[in-house]
């Protein structure tokens, strides 16, 4: 059981715009940044998003990031088929060992 | 380019320690502010981060594992070694080893190794 929750699963058809919810505390998103990572099926997982925000070069804009107070979100704009992927949230949480964490992820079904 | 590749034994028994590898080239674990970190992911299940070395040789760990884990590193030779002790089937996973970045207030991993499959199993 992580401590970022995400909902296990997500569905939207081409074209459409969805969200990925990613819960935390004032322990971890409340006082750092949030990363988001994609793993389509059989592959590498890939960085999406660090800084709440902020996207790799070669990363498409249709993937954008928000933070507000101990929750973020990932948000796809104009969905396509290759997005169907495991998406994972991450930051640091600030605890006597101050450990990275991984939220549970949340399967992207394109319809 | 930054590149990192996972070796080490893919099958080790019951009670056995796991020693794993991290080769990376494209980037200097000496630099501020760089570091090298292992993940894991058991099959069809998600991610867990388990260990994270700084340039500056600090060191942090999964408070689940962390009595089970060592992680080191050669600077000269470019590799970072996690070492897991006490192995059960449940650690049964591929191990992922990543290039840490981290630009205040933001951090990252990226990019990731090809992974290697543990198999614990007697």
């Amino acid at each position: 059981q992580s401590v970022l929750t995400q909902p296990p699963s997500a569905s939207g058809t081409p074209g459409q715009r969805v969200t990925i919810s990613c819960s935390g505390s004032s322990s971890n998103i409340g006082s750092n940044t949030v990363s988001w990572y994609q793993q389509v099926p059989g592959t590498v997982p890939k960085l999406l998003i660090y800084g709440n925000n902020q996207r790799p070069s070669g990363v498409p804009d249709r993937f954008s990031g928000s933070k507000s107070g101990t929750s973020a979100s990932l948000a796809i704009s104009g969905l396509q088929s290759e997005d169907e992927a495991d998406y994972y949230c991450a930051a640091w949480h600030d605890s006597l060992n101050h450990n990275w964490v991984f939220g549970g992820g949340t399967k992207l079904t394109v319809l | 380019q930054i590149t990192l590749k996972e070796s080490g034994l893919t099958l080790v028994k019951p009670t056995q320690t796991l020693t794993l590898t991290c080769t990376f080239s494209g980037f200097s674990l000496s630099i501020s502010g760089v570091g090298v970190g292992w993940i894991r992911q058991p099959p069809g299940k998600a991610l867990e981060w388990l260990a994270l070395i700084y340039w500056d040789d600090d060191k942090r760990y999964s408070p689940s594992l962390k009595s089970r884990l060592t992680i080191t590193k050669d600077t000269s030779k470019n590799q970072v070694v996690l070492t897991m002790t006490n192995m059960d089937p449940v650690d049964t996973a591929t191990y992922y080893c990543a290039h840490y970045g981290s630009r205040w207030p933001n951090n990252w991993f990226d990019p990731w190794g090809q992974g290697t499959l543990v198999t614990v199993s007697s």
